[in-house]
């Protein structure tokens, strides 16, 4: 069978700690951001989203970065818990008519009570 | 529940079977996507509709692939001659369709396809 899939970037966290998943784009023309997260056996959940004109959005207990110039994201999860343990996918809008999303291969936060 | 609704959750299938899939979006979302997941993996993009139009596929939509969303409201995926290889999540998503080009999709929480 296939392993390859299944080495996710790992981040392991205690409990009330703060959190910061990275993701590098791959598309300098991609305008939109969103962050999901993904439980098991669950479909993606919208977390938050930045467009390309900011490079800071805050929601709760949550934050995005955007850095354009090195086409990196990061989510910031403030004093951690363990229901937010799943795994987190950034994606981007490549931007055109379709609005279709592409995504990153994700990072799995473990938070440790 | 008003949330993208995908029907079964769970389908095991021999190899050379035919399986169809359903998703109901958000009840006023223009925009319907289809997207596949294997494990470890990201979403990777299928195929997208616009009301009843489907204006995009991907080269991952081989010709064993079908999407329909006849009255631009549910949808189907179809895979006929199922292969090992198309064992995974098959994710269903909507959007708004607004004029912006930028919008959030919601995600259902898939099917999840195991060929045996």
């Amino acid at each position: 069978g296939e392993s390859v899939g299944l080495h996710l970037p790992t981040l392991s966290v205690q409990e009330g700690d703060n959190s910061i998943i990275n993701c590098a784009y791959s598309n300098s023309a991609s305008d939109y951001f969103i962050w999901y997260k993904q439980e098991s056996g669950k479909g993606p959940q919208f977390i938050i989203d930045i467009r390309s004109n900011m490079d800071k959005r805050q929601g709760q207990r949550v934050t995005v970065l955007l850095n354009k110039t090195v086409k990196h994201l990061s989510l910031q999860i403030a004093a951690t818990q363990p229901g937010d343990s799943a795994v987190y996918f950034c994606a981007e809008n490549y931007g055109g008519a379709t609005n279709k999303l592409i995504f990153g291969t994700g990072t799995l936060l473990a938070v440790q009570p | 529940d008003t949330g993208v609704s995908q029907d079964p959750r769970h389908k095991i299938t021999k190899r050379g079977q035919n399986v169809t899939f359903r998703c109901d979006p958000i009840s006023e979302h223009n925009r319907l996507y289809w997207y596949r997941q294997t494990l470890g993996q990201g979403p990777e993009f299928l195929t997208y509709f616009q009301n009843e139009a489907q204006l995009e596929k991907s080269r991952l939509l081989s010709d064993r692939f079908s999407a329909e969303r006849p009255k631009g409201s549910f949808s189907t995926l179809e895979i006929q001659r199922t292969e090992q290889g198309d064992s995974a999540m098959y994710l269903c998503a909507s959007s708004l369709g607004a004029a912006s080009p930028n919008e959030k999709l919601f995600f259902g929480s898939g099917t999840q396809l195991s060929v045996l």
